[in-house]
Formats: C-alpha cells, structure tokens, sequence
C-alpha cells in the first residue's frame, strides 16, 4: 500500500537557520502531495501542495518540489522563525482516490 | 468562510461507555474524513463519507462508525469504549467529488478514556 516516511525528529534548530525535512513516499500511482502544519493544540493547516511531478509548492517562506524520479516532497525554509515551531506532516493522496495517507510527523524546535 | 467545526473540542468517558463526535464541514463542501491521532499511531485514516454514503474506511474494528447527514454535517460514534482510543479525532473536510483534494481540518476532539 501507499506509505510516506519523513524524518521524526526532533529537529531543533535556531532562529534564521536554514530548514529541511525529508519527505519520501511509496504509491501505486500518481499522487498529489502535501505538507501540513499543526501547531501546539490545534488541528492540522495546509502548507503548500503540489499535484503533478516537477510542481514546487510555496508558502510563507516554506518551498517543496515533487520528485518523482526520488519520490520525494522534502520541504524546506531559508531562514526559520521562533513562529515555525510546530510538528510538520508530510502526505499524499492517490488521483483516484479520497484517502490521506501521513508520515509520523516532524517536530520542529526553532530557538531564538 | 468559516472552517471545518467540531464539538465537543474535550471529552472524558470511561471504559465501556459510547461517545458522539460532531464535524460541520467548510459551508458547500461534500466530503467529511476522519482521523485518529495518537502519539504512538500518528494519524490514521478513520473513514470518508460523500453525500451521505460512506466511500472509504480505514482498518478500525467495527465499534467505530459514522454517519453523514443530508447538509454534509458528520458524526463519529464508537462504542465499547477502551483506554487505547483516548485520542485527538480529527475531522477534514473537501469540496468532492472525485479525484484528488485539498482536505481542511477542524481543531479536533480530545477523548480521554478513563
């Protein structure tokens, strides 16, 4: 079955560092693929996607490009903020399909 | 638009009880899922419901069921309960109707099982 594997962390890091989770995936098909924030007592946010290989989703600093020759959604930030601490899910969803699959997740410490 | 709401944000039961979940999804959005979240499991796929018919189910054993009614609003019940389903429940709601979709989520339900 389709299955996501990222870096479980923890990942501490100081402020204005630069930040990469690794994100790998396996799956059948062609899936669409995401990050997603959750911060401390909330539910989950979208971060960025992309939907098709060679696609970069952004947003609010964060960068991810769809590999498919690597299978790999690694998610990036050039300079991370004491605000972006918070745990990161990597998942993806297969085109035919309405059922998410996440990695463990990645908590991120960002220490001024 | 408002997002996805769900109640009650905090529940305590105990052992062999039963317990509802409420999820009102985004307004025109047709397709609820739900997660269970647990330190140890991460998040697990509950179930998916489109237009009041249940599309796909996780592996969870049958005491977990849902439901969604005819204005898209879902319910999560289960039954028996047992301490290893104190959880944060989390429910996701998409526009439908097919093919792959950004799922927004609500704040979630934590159920603590004495």
């Amino acid at each position: 079955g389709d299955s996501v594997t990222q870096m479980e962390g923890p990942v501490t890091l100081s402020e204005e560092a630069f930040l990469t989770i690794n994100c790998t995936y396996t799956a059948t098909g062609y899936p669409s693929l995401f990050w997603y924030v959750q911060y401390p007592g909330e539910g989950l946010q979208l971060l960025l996607k992309a939907t098709k290989a060679d696609d970069k989703g952004s947003n609010k600093g964060f960068e991810a490009t769809y590999r498919k020759e690597t299978t790999s959604f690694h998610l990036e930030k050039g300079s991370v903020q004491v605000s972006d601490s918070a745990v990161y899910f990597c998942a993806l969803i297969e085109n035919y399909g309405q059922n998410f699959v996440f990695g463990p997740g990645t908590r991120l410490s960002v220490l001024p | 638009k408002a997002g996805v709401t769900q109640t009650p944000r905090y529940l305590i039961k105990t052992r062999g009880q039963q317990v509802t979940l409420s999820c009102s999804p985004i307004s025109g959005h047709r397709s609820v899922s739900w997660y269970q979240q647990t330190p140890g499991q991460g998040l697990q796929f509950l179930f998916e419901y489109f237009s009041e018919t249940q599309r796909n189910k996780g592996n969870f054993p049958g005491r977990f069921s849902g439901r969604q009614f005819s204005n898209s609003r879902s319910e999560m019940n289960v039954s028996t309960l047992e301490l290893g389903d104190s959880a944060l429940y989390l429910c996701a709601s998409s526009s439908g109707p097919a093919g792959p979709d950004t799922q927004y989520f609500g704040p979630g339900t934590r159920l603590t099982v004495l």
